[in-house]
C-alpha cells in the first residue's frame, strides 16, 4: 500500500515555543490531507483538512492561529503548534489519500505513524 | 451530525477465542465504514472496509458487514492471536471528502 511518513515520531518542547510536523505521502499525490489529534485512550478528532494550494478547513473549536496547516505540494503538509502549552501535549496524526483515485468512492485513506508531542 | 460508537474496552481473551467487538454508526446518506487497527506505538492502518449495505469486508481473518437495517458494522474473528493486540477504530466517511469520524477505539488484550 501507499506511504504515509511523519515526521518526528516524538518531540518534546519548552512551553511557548513552536514545533512543525511534517507529513509526506511518499509514492503518491495527495491534494487533500487530514490532521487528527488522539488523546490518550480516545478516538481521532479531526483537526482540520489540508488542501494544496489553498486555505484548510478547521473543524469546529480548532483555533486556526494555533494549529497552522500548510500544504505547498502535493506531497507535503505542515502543522505547526504555535506558542505550544502543556495542554497541547498529545499524539497528532495525519492522513492522505491518492490524488489520482479520489473519483473512487472512500478511497482509502492512509496514516503516518504519528508525531506524540510533550509540552514541558 | 454522524457519529460512530463502540463497544467500551478493554477487551481482554485467551489465544484462540472468538472475538466480536461492537460497533454502531448514525449518519446521513450512505457511508463506507471502515476497521482500522492501531499497534503499540504505530499509526493506524486500514483492515478491512465496506461501502454499501450488506457488503462483507475480510482481512487477516478479521470479518465485518455492513448492516444497515441495524446501523452496524461489528468486527469478528473466529480465533485471535497474541499478535492480534491492539486498538481497533470503527470509523465510517461519508460523501467523498475523505473525512473519516472514528469511534472512541477498543483496546484488544490476547493472552497465551
Amino acid at each position: 500500500g501507499a506511504v504515509v511518513s511523519q515526521h518526528p515520531s516524538w518531540v518534546i518542547c519548552k512551553s511557548g515555543t513552536s514545533v512543525k510536523i511534517e507529513c509526506r505521502s511518499l509514492d503518491f499525490q495527495a491534494t487533500t490531507m487530514f490532521w487528527y489529534r488522539q488523546f490518550p485512550k480516545q478516538s481521532l478528532m479531526l483537526m482540520a483538512t489540508s488542501n494544496e494550494g489553498s486555505k484548510a478547513t478547521y473543524e469546529q473549536g480548532v483555533e486556526k492561529d494555533k494549529f497552522l496547516i500548510n500544504h505547498a505540494s502535493l506531497t507535503l503538509s505542515t502543522l505547526t503548534v504555535t506558542s505550544a502549552h502543556p495542554e497541547d501535549s498529545s499524539f497528532y496524526i495525519c492522513s492522505a489519500r491518492d490524488s489520482l483515485r479520489t473519483g473512487t468512492l472512500n478511497t482509502e485513506a492512509f496514516f503516518g505513524q504519528g508525531t506524540r508531542l510533550t509540552v514541558v | 451530525g454522524d457519529s460512530v460508537t463502540q463497544m467500551e474496552g478493554p477487551v481482554t481473551l485467551s489465544e484462540e477465542a472468538f472475538l466480536t467487538i461492537n460497533c454502531t454508526y448514525t449518519a446521513t446518506g450512505y457511508p463506507s465504514l471502515f476497521w482500522y487497527v492501531q499497534y503499540p506505538g504505530e499509526g493506524l492502518q486500514l483492515l478491512l472496509k465496506a461501502t454499501k449495505a450488506d457488503d462483507k469486508g475480510s482481512n487477516k481473518g478479521f470479518e465485518a458487514t455492513y448492516r444497515k437495517e441495524t446501523t452496524s458494522f461489528h468486527l469478528e474473528k473466529g480465533s485471535v492471536q497474541v499478535s492480534d493486540s491492539a486498538v481497533y477504530f470503527c470509523a465510517l466517511s461519508a460523501g467523498n471528502t475523505g473525512k473519516l469520524i472514528f469511534g472512541q477505539g477498543t483496546t484488544l488484550q490476547v493472552k497465551p
